[in-house]
């Protein structure tokens, strides 16, 4: 199987910018996922990286170091509805996606 | 626009009943996956179908089964169900194997008693 970790919680202020990582070790890789799940929803699609480097999607940025099986979601300008549980999920080489356990994000006032 | 359907939403069962989770995709993806999620553990992949006709375990098959007759359908069924497959199960689909995202259906929810 897949090894995936991130933090269980972290918890930051409306208007600031939290980083989440994720560092994982798979049976070959292609490609890193990054989804968003509100408590009792179904899990939604953030960012997709297959190469190294960031890719930046209006408030979101997700960054991927293959070599040092490493990424990170990046939240700018947090607002109160982003508050939700951020799963980092790869695929491997058969082409699995394997999720980890996901870092529940508390956005205080 | 319908995407991804679950039915049920909702089910409580008793141990050692069979119970078929539907799942249905009118986006004509040829992958579709069955995951469950458990707290603290995150989703796990059950069962998956690269394509219509082909199924594949996953991280946690045992007690579940699959098919994949056409290209929308994939129910998962417990033949037997026991208490530790309460769960909320996510069916999920791509239209690539090898880069699309996966899209989710809403989950459905099962309490074995």
């Amino acid at each position: 199987g897949q090894n995936i970790d991130q933090p269980t919680e972290m918890t930051a202020t409306e208007g600031a910018i939290v980083q989440i990582n994720c560092t994982y070790q798979t049976s070959g890789f292609n490609g890193l996922f990054w989804y968003q799940q509100h408590a009792g929803e179904a899990p939604t699609f953030l960012s997709y990286n297959v190469l190294d480097g960031l890719e930046e999607k209006g408030r979101f940025s997700s960054f991927l170091s293959r070599s040092k099986g490493y990424s990170y979601l990046l939240l700018k300008e947090l607002q109160m509805k982003d508050s939700a549980s951020y799963l980092c999920a790869v695929r491997d080489g058969d082409y699995k996606l394997s999720f980890g356990a996901g870092t529940t994000v508390t956005v205080r006032a | 626009i319908a995407g991804i359907t679950q039915a049920p939403t909702s089910q409580i069962l008793a141990a050692g009943r069979r119970m078929t989770l539907r799942c249905t995709q009118d986006m004509r993806h040829n992958a579709m996956y069955w995951y469950r999620q458990d707290l603290g553990l995150g989703l796990r992949l059950i069962h998956y179908s690269n394509t219509a006709g082909t199924t594949g375990k996953g991280e946690v098959p045992d007690g579940y089964s699959v098919s994949r007759a056409n290209t929308d359908d994939f129910p998962l069924t417990l033949a037997s169900a026991v208490p530790s497959q309460t769960s909320v199960y996510f069916c999920a689909s791509s239209d690539r194997v090898d880069t699309g995202e996966l899209f989710f259906g809403e989950g459905s929810r099962l309490t074995v008693l």
